[in-house]
């Protein structure tokens, strides 16, 4: 069965400084794997996704996250914090089984990103 | 940009009460999801629908849970008797194929009093 563990629920970093959030994932299969963020009130906006193309994958502001197969991990991170990524991160696996007509997502317990001044 | 629209924002509810949320999935997406996040929680799948059938549901997703598309257009996740632990943020999500990613709309709180 597919899962995701996120180590560390709240994560504080200064602006201008470097965010690593930790996303480990558990298939069965050759996986599919997603960062949401959200946002204070906001719904989930997709940051970036893997989908067994490049390993090293480029979202939006400023945001990347690397596949590795052999750690289990999509570990995602952003050089430089600004104020504006404070927000709620989430790693999420594609559940769809083999041939299978679905594609819910199995999210991870979440980060809250915490970016001092 | 095409997006996922939910009506309501906000939602009350006496508990045993009948409550439609409603979603609007981006036009040409064929796969359409509802989750769920109680307060403080992880974002849990209730529901997902293909082909006008439900594909996969879970635990949460029981007797009193129901979805449908009754047009073109609308995907609405009904629940036929509210309890108090029905109260969360209600998401809907729609993606194009498999294995792509789900957009999600803004949700709809629901309170359950």
């Amino acid at each position: 069965a597919q899962s995701v563990t996120q180590l560390g629920s709240h994560v504080s970093v200064s602006e201008g400084a470097l965010v690593l959030l930790r996303c480990n994932y558990s298939s069965s299969y050759s996986p599919s794997l997603f960062w949401y963020v959200q946002h204070p009130n906001k719904g989930l906006q997709l940051l970036l996704k893997y989908t067994s193309a490049a390993t090293l994958v480029k979202g939006i502001n400023g945001f990347e996250a690397e596949f590795k197969k052999s750690e289990t991990s999509f570990h995602l991170t952003k050089p430089s914090a600004h104020m504006s990524d404070a927000a709620e991160y989430f790693c999420a696996v594609s559940a769809s089984s083999y041939g299978g007509a679905t594609n819910k997502l199995i999210f991870g317990t979440g980060t809250l990103l915490a970016v001092q001044p | 940009e095409p997006e996922v629209t939910q009506t309501p924002s906000h939602q009350v509810t006496q508990m045993g009460q009948e409550v439609i949320l409603r979603c609007v999935p981006i036009s040409n997406h064929l796969y359409f999801y509802w989750y769920r996040q109680i307060l403080g929680q992880k974002v849990e799948f209730l529901v997902s629908f293909y082909n006008n059938e439900i594909s996969e549901k879970s635990e949460i997703f029981d007797d009193q849970f129901s979805v449908e598309r009754p047009d073109g257009s609308n995907f609405t996740l009904k629940i036929r008797s509210t309890k108090l632990e029905d109260s969360a943020m209600y998401f809907c999500a729609s993606s194009s194929v498999l294995n792509t990613e789900a957009f999600f709309g803004q949700g709809t709180r629901l309170t359950v009093v």
